[in-house]
């Protein structure tokens, strides 16, 4: 079956650049969505066709994508951007969707 | 606003049955794919499986990991969707979640598979 692969945790300090990224053979035919999940809480999505950006999201949330990678940057990182980061694409029939096996972001 | 609000969740022994509903408002609830996403705990979201609109047939995918098992229909006189879960496993216990358009979630319904 299809699958999205994403590293498992990202550190990065207040300010700096935090880059997630998603493989996935389909990617290069097909739009990748990203969602924040904080604990206890619904996802969010904040990244969707690759890369744009819903109503409400900062701007220092940004999507791109590459060939079989599509790439989630957070610009500034903030303490509150600290959560669970999932990637969502469908495989090369569009029929199934699946998730990315999720980045946990750490940001102190 | 749209609004989506599960329902039907609970305790079910293994080899049992359930049946959640999604009660959607707020939008063209007729035109509109609905999907089905798990979460067990401390795990990673999994798709479920979706229906698309009558205009598209009213057509289904699954997951494999449930297909065969789960049945996802909708009326769309009752704005409503649902998940036929049959032949419950312990591993499918977690909160679901409908979801629409993407970007619009509802809150979750618990469903635990346990003797």
């Amino acid at each position: 079956s299809y699958e999205l692969t994403q590293p498992p945790s990202v550190s990065v300090s207040p300010g700096q650049t935090a880059r997630i990224t998603c493989s996935g053979d389909a990617l290069p035919k097909k739009y990748a969505y990203w969602y924040q999940q904080k604990s206890g809480q619904a996802p969010v999505l904040v990244i969707y066709e690759d890369s744009k950006r819903p109503s409400g999201i900062p701007e220092r949330f940004s999507g791109s994508s590459s060939g079989t990678m599509a790439t989630l940057t957070i610009s500034g990182a903030q303490v509150e951007d600290e959560a669970d980061y999932y990637c969502y694409s469908t495989d090369s029939s569009g029929n199934r969707y699946v998730f990315g096996t999720g980045t946990k972001v750490t940001v102190l | 606003e749209v609004q989506l609000v599960e329902s039907g969740g609970g305790l079910v022994q293994p080899g049992g049955s359930l049946k959640l509903s999604c009660a959607a408002s707020g939008f063209t609830f007729s035109g509109s794919a609905m999907h089905w996403v798990r979460q067990a705990s401390g795990k990673g979201l999994e798709w479920v499986g979706r229906i698309r609109s009558k205009a598209n047939s009213y057509a289904t995918a699954y997951a494999a990991s449930v297909k065969g098992r789960f049945t996802i229909s909708r009326d769309d006189s009752k704005n409503t969707a649902y998940l036929q879960m049959n032949s419950l496993k312990t591993e499918d216990t977690a909160v679901y979640y409908c979801l629409v358009y993407f970007d619009y979630w509802g809150q979750g319904t618990l469903v635990t598979v346990s003797s």
